[in-house]
């Protein structure tokens, strides 16, 4: 079946601007987790829905920073005033149970100029 | 102290010999644990997963838990040159998956 889509791919604002990042999780799938990954590095946890719920935000950096489920299933992330250090790839992937392997998204490039 | 510690490499095996890749972690409580293989400018993707302490074999992969020591480690056999990639170890604490920077493999023809 499909897999777990992001959009967009790629995406280019400004210093200042909000942006908003997409995630489409595996059909059925409750878990949905966002991550941030910079170049050599791994992907950094940013939060955790179970369905609708945020369980987790801990890793969000900043209240600039904020994501929502609100169906269950669609997920958007979405920063606001954009700066610099917010350039790096945001990793959406979804779970079919609480603890369960996590498959990724293709991810969504943001870089902030 | 890093929640999850690889080495971040590289490592050059030659084609058909053992990649032994190694990670770390800090918690005793984690409970589950994985490895990702990451193609460059490519997400993340399952190879195998363990829970008890171990091996697990799938393939041409095996994947060993020793929870004493807190370590985890991955074995690839016969390396292939398309098993060139990064390999990221993750970690499942509570609700929250930890991975490691991630180690650079590269298999020589």
């Amino acid at each position: 079946g499909a897999g777990v889509s992001q959009s967009p791919r790629y995406k280019v604002a400004k210093r200042g601007q909000d942006v908003a990042l997409r995630c489409d999780p595996i059909s059925g799938h409750v878990s949905l987790f966002w991550y941030q990954q910079a170049l050599g590095q791994g992907p950094e946890f940013l939060t955790y829905f179970q369905n609708e719920a945020q369980l987790d935000k801990s890793g969000l950096p900043s209240d600039r920073f904020f994501a929502e489920r609100p169906e269950g299933s669609v997920s958007t992330l979405k920063i606001q005033r954009t700066q610099q250090e917010d350039s790096a790839v945001y990793l959406c992937a979804s779970s079919g149970s609480s603890g369960g392997e996590q498959y990724f998204g293709p991810g969504t490039r943001l870089t902030v100029t | 102290q890093k929640e999850v510690e690889q080495n971040s490499g590289p490592l050059s095996v030659p084609e058909g010999a053992i990649a032994s890749l190694n990670c770390t972690y800090s918690d005793r409580g984690s409970q589950s644990f994985f490895w990702y293989r990451q193609y460059s400018g490519k997400s993340p993707e399952l190879i195998m997963f363990i829970y008890s302490n171990g091996d697990k074999e799938d393939g041409r992969f095996t994947a060993q838990l020793n929870k004493a020591s807190q370590y985890v480690s991955l074995l690839i056999r016969d390396s292939q040159p398309s098993d060139s990639a990064t390999y990221l170890c993750a970690v499942l604490t509570g609700n929250q998956f930890y991975f490691g920077t991630g180690t650079s493999l590269t298999v020589i023809p």
